[in-house]
């Protein structure tokens, strides 16, 4: 059964047009996360949340942002994608977080173009 | 500045050999260091997890050596298959100096199990 999901799978969005990609756990984990992922390179965290404590990482972009509106449930929202912000966006959970943290379950991705 | 070094080149080998990937890294003191494997357009997934009192753990075909004195990982999978093929990533636990609360990921190194 899949743990975390992520929709859609595949996003094709217009330059400068708002989009929003979704996930979903089953795993009741305190912690979510968003990474973004181009070709070659390591996930690289945009922020994540605590239950509702939401913590961005410094150079995270204002153009993207986050909402959580429920355990289960956790939201990227791109304001205006540029042509550099195609990339997988990744979402993954753990129990806990900090010096301690557990293991991350990540979704299977939302490969995400621009125009 | 803290970082995680994988060699970006990758590692060929015949099926039946022993693959051993490498994995660097500079100005952290983890408590702990996890290797995940990622198929392409997917998301990672966790392997194993490896403490800083442990000098090895195994899995099945695979072993993991942590080398505090070195800042090194190994990664080894004996018996290869063509179906170990797949970009591996290790990460390592949070800065505790910094503040800084979720996993760091490096880049991956692609294995590549020839029949």
């Amino acid at each position: 059964d899949a743990m975390v999901i992520q929709n859609p799978r595949y996003q094709v969005t217009q330059f400068g047009k708002p989009v929003t990609l979704s996930c979903s756990q089953t795993l009741n984990h305190n912690v979510m996360y968003w990474y973004q992922q181009k070709s070659s390179q390591a996930p690289k965290l945009l922020f994540h949340y605590y239950d509702k404590d939401f913590n961005n990482e410094a150079d995270t972009p204002d153009n993207f942002q986050s909402r959580r509106p429920n355990t289960s449930f956790c939201f990227l929202d791109i304001r205006s994608p540029g042509l550099g912000d195609a990339a997988m966006y990744l979402c993954a959970t753990s129990r806990e977080i900090g010096p301690r943290a557990d293991t991350q379950y990540f979704g299977p991705g939302t490969r995400l173009t621009v125009l | 500045s803290q970082k995680i070094e994988q060699n970006s080149e990758a590692l060929n080998i015949q099926e039946g050999k022993t693959a051993t990937l490498t994995c660097n890294y500079t100005n952290y003191s983890p408590a702990y260091l996890q290797w995940y494997r990622q198929d392409p357009g997917r998301g990672p997934v966790f392997l194993l997890l490896i403490r800083e009192n442990e000098k090895e753990k195994r899995k099945e075909r695979l072993k993991v050596t942590f080398d505090t004195t070195l800042k090194q990982s190994l990664f080894h999978v004996t018996a290869s298959q063509p179906a170990d093929s797949a970009t591996y990533l290790c990460a390592l636990d949070p800065l505790m100096d910094t503040g800084r609360r979720a996993l760091t990921f490096g880049s991956g190194t692609r294995l590549q199990v020839q029949p």
